[in-house]
């Protein structure tokens, strides 16, 4: 499975746009770039996947460049309850156990 | 829909008990899986299901074993607890997909689970 690289805390206003860059040079042709967010004291939450281009959902969008090396996950105008773990996975959805390596994540902390 | 329900939220052992920490999912889901956190860290895979009579080993399995008679239930046994397994144990379920894509684990409460 990829190995992955975010930074490790990331602080922010209310109403602010937060972007996470997260490396992953050695990506396979079959693997997909996956985020959880996750708040003290529960389980991850997924929010978002996508391969290439552009993805975007209710919560926020996932920007792929061609080489796919990296992946920017951006949260719009975040607000205190935005303040999370998140973290950035890479691997194939399709293969045997949909296993998920994470790594340490981003400390997300959002400040009134 | 219960989602993945996890008991118990909490637990206390000594050093060399034993105990089986219970997973079900109602979504009927093919994989299960189960992970560790430990403070401040990422979560670690320690076994995975892909169906009902079929386990396999992740990341760090050592000191666990799991079966998975059912496709609801996943239970994780601590065979003799040691200090060093202190910590949250989160299990986690997904569909099984013949395409790749669009594949989400849906987590449950996490058991904290600290042995003395």
């Amino acid at each position: 499975l990829a190995k992955t690289t975010q930074p490790i805390s990331m602080d922010s206003y209310e109403g602010q746009e937060v972007n996470i860059t997260c490396s992953h040079n050695n990506i396979a042709t079959n693997d997909y770039i996956t985020w959880y967010q996750q708040f003290p004291s529960q389980g991850p939450r997924f929010i978002i996947q996508g391969y290439k281009t552009k993805v975007t959902n209710e919560v926020a969008s996932l920007f792929i460049p061609a080489d796919r090396k990296s992946s920017t996950l951006s949260l719009p105008r975040v607000s205190l309850s935005d303040t999370a773990v998140y973290y950035c996975l890479v691997g194939d959805p399709g293969a045997a156990g949909n296993k998920l390596t994470f790594g340490g994540g981003t400390r997300v902390l959002v400040k009134p | 829909n219960a989602g993945v329900t996890q008991t118990p939220k909490f637990q206390v052992l000594k050093t060399g008990q034993s105990m089986t920490l219970q997973c079900a999912q109602d979504m009927n889901h093919e994989y299960m899986s189960w992970y560790r956190q430990d403070p401040g860290m990422g979560l670690r895979l320690i076994h995975y299901s892909v169906g009902a009579g079929i386990t396999d080993q992740g990341e760090v399995p050592n000191g666990y074993n799991v079966s998975r008679s059912t496709t609801e239930d996943f239970p994780l046994r601590l065979l003799s607890a040691a200090p060093s397994q202190t910590s949250v144990y989160f299990c986690a379920s997904s569909l099984r997909r013949g395409l790749a894509g669009y594949n989400e684990q849906f987590f449950g409460p996490g058991t904290r689970l600290t042995v003395l």
